[in-house]
């Protein structure tokens, strides 16, 4: 099974602080991928690598930014946290297997108040 | 983007068959149908996947229809630990996921 991980589990931060979500992969897959998710609503992607020094932009629009320079290491920033930034940030790592298979990590709750 | 309809829940005793039904009309030649599940308070994990021809695992059956405008996720016994959302997904390059469907299991 995959290994992938994300910290931390839970972040309460204020307003204004600037953060970053880790997610990292001991698998070797190349792309990686960062979904937003809100209580009972749907996942939402935000952004994804296709590998290392490659990033792209989700589907839904997102103040936050992503880096990849190493293959297993994909972290999400967010320059200046608002109340409004509160959500889950779930990453995920896939390998070709008859289209992607994903494999998710345990998320990050993040809380800004 | 490729887009999946789902109902948003559905209902199963235990131990009984449950089949989850999606469309996708809009599907593509190359387009994978991927089957995902989330339960409360975790990452989805990978249920089922299939292009053309019916699958089968260990978790699930995965029947699609000849045109493939559709598909179906087959729980041959639910369990009261198969009460999740599930997400019918097309790979187009990019996984995107819609609302699901909330599966309640009865016991």
């Amino acid at each position: 099974e995959a290994d992938i991980y994300q910290t931390p589990r839970y972040l309460v931060i204020g307003t204004g602080k600037k953060i970053t979500l880790e997610c990292s992969q001991t698998m070797g897959h190349d792309k990686m991928y960062w979904y937003q998710q809100d209580p009972g609503m749907e996942l939402h992607l935000i952004h994804y690598s296709y590998g290392v020094n490659s990033t792209e932009k989700g589907d839904l629009s997102s103040e936050s930014t992503v880096s990849r320079i190493r293959t297993e290491h994909f972290p999400l920033t967010l320059e200046s946290a608002r109340p409004s930034h509160t959500s889950q940030y779930l990453c995920a790592s896939s390998i070709p297997q008859g289209g992607e298979k994903l494999f998710f990590g345990s998320g990050t709750q993040l809380s800004v108040l | 983007d490729a887009k999946t309809t789902q109902p948003n829940s559905m209902e199963s005793n235990e131990e009984e068959p449950v089949h989850l039904p999606c469309n996708h009309s809009t599907i593509s030649g190359t387009d994978y149908i991927h089957w995902y599940r989330q339960l409360p308070s975790q990452g989805p994990e990978y249920v089922i996947h299939g292009l053309t021809s019916n699958v089968n695992n260990r978790m699930a059956s995965l029947a699609i229809a000849e045109d493939r405008k559709s598909s179906t996720l087959i729980l041959h016994r639910a369990t009261l630990r198969d009460a999740a959302v599930y997400y019918c997904i097309l790979d187009t390059g990019k996984l995107i996921f819609g609302q699901g469907t909330t599966l309640q299991v009865k016991p």
